[in-house]
């Protein structure tokens, strides 16, 4: 079956650390996307990637970093300049940028600060 | 600017009925595409139905719909035969060329629909 996995479901940061999230994608589309959702909130884009070795930040990239080294793989880091990282964390991708491109989303990561 | 705009934070709808989310949306662009995602209580974003701006028939899934009125910028979902596993959390989202190229989806602030027995 063709989807996006993200993992851990659940991952605890400790002050101080940092912590990758995973996201693989066999759909063999070009573009990947992080977002975050806070509680009650709507989804914000933190970075997005449209080809292999190349990424540009969205509207929330401060504390957080990110690689494309293979088209099916886009690894979110969390480091410890992120001051408040307790979220809900998306991944997503899609053929293209178009307008009419659908994003299709994994299942998530939840995040904890302990 | 671009905006998503969801007005309803809650709805209850007795199973089997018919129910309509709102949305509407602000943008300047003549190209744009709006989604409906459903998001259960385990997180996971699920995509439910499109329409673009040229398209000239409301789009249709199944057991949704999406009743698009241009002129008032709005892109209702219509859930027909509504069912338990209906309730969710809904967004609304845009993606306009004007957005970072169209890199990124705009998202309303959701509705939660509960459907009761």
């Amino acid at each position: 079956d063709g989807g996006i996995t993200q993992s851990p479901k659940y991952l605890f940061r400790k002050e101080g650390q940092n912590v990758t999230l995973s996201c693989e994608q066999n759909l063999n589309h070009d573009a990947m996307y992080w977002y975050r959702q806070d509680p009650g909130q709507g989804l914000r884009l933190i970075y997005y990637s449209q080809i292999v070795n190349d990424f540009q930040k969205g509207d929330i990239a401060e504390g957080y970093s990110v690689s494309r080294e293979k088209k099916e793989s886009f690894p979110l880091t969390v480091t410890s300049a992120q001051k408040n990282p307790t979220a809900f964390y998306l991944c997503a991708s899609s053929w293209g940028l178009a307008a009419r491109e659908t994003q299709y989303f994994g299942p998530g990561t939840r995040l904890l600060v302990l | 600017a671009q905006k998503i705009t969801q007005t309803q934070p809650g709805m209850f709808v007795q199973e089997k009925e018919a129910v309509t989310l709102d949305c509407t949306y602000d943008t300047s662009d003549q190209s744009y595409g709006l989604f409906w995602y459903k998001q259960p209580s385990s997180g996971e974003m699920i995509f439910l139905i499109y329409q673009g701006s040229y398209d000239e028939q409301n789009a249709t899934e199944g057991r949704y719909s999406l009743n698009f009125q241009k002129a008032r910028k709005s892109a209702n979902l219509v859930i027909s035969a509504s069912q338990l596993g209906d309730s969710a959390m809904y967004f609304c989202a845009m993606r306009t060329p004007s957005i970072q190229g169209a890199q990124k989806l705009v998202f309303g602030q959701g509705t939660r629909l509960t459907i009761n027995p």
